[in-house]
């Protein structure tokens, strides 16, 4: 079977870096999806990883360990507007659909 | 370009009742996807279109479930009869080929009383 893992809740103040890390368990993989979320909105694209290893997108980051089953996301400089919940994703088996994990929302203080 | 169009972002209907959620993919997309977030849980898959056809209806919960893709183009969800643990989110998403960089709409938040 498929199962992802991730925190439910964190807070963060503004400027600072949070890590929003996610295990997965699969058969067979295909890429890890990260998705931002901002209340009543729909789910965005930011990361999708395949290769392990880091890969930095603006003040968006993404690691991939394939052999540990995890990843994390990693935001800096942290703002206001990026107060949402973030999702992380795999492929089924099949590879016909994404299986989300229930998300962690991030709240950010001034 | 316009992106995912979901139609109606809300819906409160009465157990029993019958609702028609719609969604307009992105112009050319083949690739359409339903989902659904029920309260405290993660997102579900449903069902996945290519064109007019369903490639993977595993994820439809009962057969009070039936989604239409006529023409390829748009898609209609509808539940009938519409029961209590059908309340959620219901997303759809769209993708130019069998790929997973979906963009997905807003969702229709459906509620039962």
């Amino acid at each position: 079977g498929q199962n992802i893992d991730q925190p439910t809740e964190m807070t963060a103040t503004e400027g600072a870096i949070v890590q929003i890390n996610c295990t997965y368990q699969t058969s067979g993989f295909n890429g890890l999806f990260w998705y931002q979320q901002h209340a009543g909105e729909a789910p965005t694209f930011l990361s999708y990883n395949v290769l392990d290893g880091l890969e930095e997108k603006g003040r968006f980051s993404s690691f991939l360990s394939r052999s540990k089953g995890y990843s994390y996301l990693l935001l800096k400089e942290l703002q206001m507007k990026d107060s949402a919940s973030y999702l992380c994703a795999v492929p089924n088996q099949a590879g016909t659909a994404l299986i989300f994990g229930k998300g962690t929302t991030l709240s950010v203080s001034s | 370009e316009a992106g995912v169009t979901q139609f109606p972002s809300h819906s409160v209907i009465e157990k029993g009742q019958t609702v028609t959620l719609r969604c307009d993919p992105i112009s050319g997309h083949d690739n359409l996807y339903w989902y659904r977030r029920v309260m405290g849980k993660e997102i579900k898959f449903l069902l996945h279109f290519v064109k007019e056809s369903k490639q993977d209806e595993s994820g439809m919960p009962n057969n009070r479930f039936l989604a239409e893709r006529t023409g390829g183009t748009y898609s209609t969800l509808k539940v009938q009869p519409a029961e209590l643990e059908d309340s959620g989110v219901y997303f759809c998403a769209s993708s130019p080929g069998h790929s997973y960089g979906y963009t997905f709409g807003s969702g229709t938040r459906l509620t039962v009383v």
